[in-house]
């Protein structure tokens, strides 16, 4: 069974103070790991996928590195708005797991003026 | 370009009544997710379909739930005798093709009383 793993589950910064956060995986064939953001009352909103081990993207002030074990998302000096729950989640190949996206439970970041 | 569409945004019902929930895709996607965010638990994939087809209904509760995406008109999560444990955040996602990134709709908040 695919699993996702994220952590911290909360993590509170000041602004400017970079951090990362960590999802770690296993998964019968990864096809991609997907980062979303996620506003109170809203839907994920799409940041990056990875497909293959060694992969970095880079979106403002975020950059998701991926292994074949884990993820992670580095923030780099961050601002209010960069409060929010980031998820994880992983798609397995054509005939491992399920066809949807296996999620994690997310980090709550919050980032204080 | 519109983003992906659910209605209701809020939907109360009483126990044993029944739950429509309706989603229209980005313009362009023809393939839909359904997944299910219960409260403190991350989101769970419930259902894969495209026009007339469901793919993959691997989440999807064995008993009262059900999922269409007919050729014309939104794709519809139906929940049959609904009962308290059914309350949850109902979100649907697009993509233009299986296998790709999803995008998430604002999702429906069904409460049952």
């Amino acid at each position: 069974e695919d699993q996702v793993t994220q952590s911290p589950e909360a993590l509170r910064l000041q602004e400017g103070e970079s951090s990362s956060l960590n999802c770690s995986y296993t998964v019968s064939g990864l096809r991609g790991l997907f980062w979303y953001r996620q506003d109170p009352g809203k839907g994920p909103e799409f940041l990056f996928t990875l497909y293959s081990a060694g992969e970095e993207k880079e979106k403002e002030r975020l950059k998701a590195t991926l292994t074949k074990k884990e993820s992670f998302l580095h923030i780099t000096a961050p601002k209010p708005e960069d409060s929010a729950t980031y998820l994880c989640a992983v798609q397995a190949a054509p005939g491992g797991g399920a066809d949807g996206l296996t999620f994690g439970k997310g980090t709550h970041l919050i980032i204080q003026p | 370009n519109a983003g992906v569409m659910q209605n209701p945004r809020h939907l109360v019902r009483r126990r044993g009544q029944e739950a429509r929930l309706r989603c229209s895709p980005m313009k362009g996607h023809s393939h839909v997710y359904w997944y299910r965010q219960l409260p403190e638990e991350g989101l769970k994939f419930m259902v894969y379909l495209q026009k007339e087809n469901i793919i993959d209904e691997s989440g999807m509760p064995k008993e009262r739930f059900s999922a269409e995406f007919p050729k014309e008109g939104p794709s519809i999560l139906r929940i049959q005798q609904v009962v308290r444990g059914d309350s949850a955040a109902y979100f649907c996602a697009s993509s233009p093709r299986g296998m790709y990134e999803q995008y998430f709709g604002p999702g429906t908040r069904l409460t049952v009383t």
